[in-house]
């Protein structure tokens, strides 16, 4: 069953804790992306990474850090530096820069 | 900097209703358009991707056009359906990228087919 899954679901974290969300793909895809969506908004990139090892900041890159040591794998950490993390982050992904995105279901993420 | 903007913000419709909705971009210098459906709660699904040398792209009663010089797009909804009922986003790549795939998102527009 191919397609990009997120875990968790849902994820609460506490003032000063740094969490990571996953993002899992096995559709063989170059290119992987992890953005934010606020309520009642388009999405904003966070970062962004077009092969192995290499990724690149997106617009709203301050507060998060990402590693791509694998071609399926592309974790994002939100650390205690990003001030208002409470958000829906969607990791998506593509065969290349030029195509197609694919996206995950999301992760929804809550500040307690 | 390249902004898109997605008017209506909601629309609520009878079923059976055909409908348009909006998108428009300030860059006309881009390389593709693309139409996303958003379920509550959901990760996006993608509708319809037309690229910048397309007018046009078609998908059952789904048809997207774009208009590149005055910087819009529409999405016709042929016989609406409550199950059409959905957040529908614009996403557009700008040429100009020297790297990633970029894209820049709009707000969305709230869509409810009432039974």
């Amino acid at each position: 069953d191919g397609g990009i899954t997120q875990s968790p679901k849902y994820l609460f974290r506490k003032e000063g804790q740094n969490v990571t969300l996953s993002c899992e793909q096995n559709l063989n895809h170059d290119a992987m992306y992890w953005y934010r969506q606020d309520p009642g908004q388009g999405l904003r990139l966070i970062y962004y990474s077009q092969i192995v090892n290499d990724f690149q900041k997106g617009d709203i890159a301050e507060g998060y850090s990402v590693s791509r040591e694998k071609k399926e794998s592309f974790p994002l950490t939100v650390t205690s530096a990003q001030k208002n993390p409470t958000a829906f982050y969607l990791c998506a992904s593509s065969l290349d820069r030029d195509s197609t995105q694919y996206f995950g279901p999301g992760t929804r993420l809550t500040v307690l | 900097k390249q902004e898109v903007t997605q008017i209506p913000a909601a629309l609520s419709v009878p079923e059976g209703e055909n409908l348009v909705l909006n998108c428009s971009f300030t860059d006309s210098a881009i390389y593709n358009l693309q139409w996303f459906r958003q379920d509550p709660g959901k990760g996006l699904t993608s509708l319809l991707l037309i690229q910048s040398s397309q007018r046009e792209q078609t998908s059952g009663r789904l048809n997207a056009s774009l208009d590149k010089s005055s910087g819009r797009s529409t999405l016709y909804i042929a016989a609406s359906q409550p199950g059409d009922s959905a957040t529908y986003l614009c996403a557009v790549r700008g040429s100009q990228e020297t790297s990633g795939s970029r894209l820049t998102f709009g707000e969305g527009t709230q869509l409810t087919v009432n039974p």
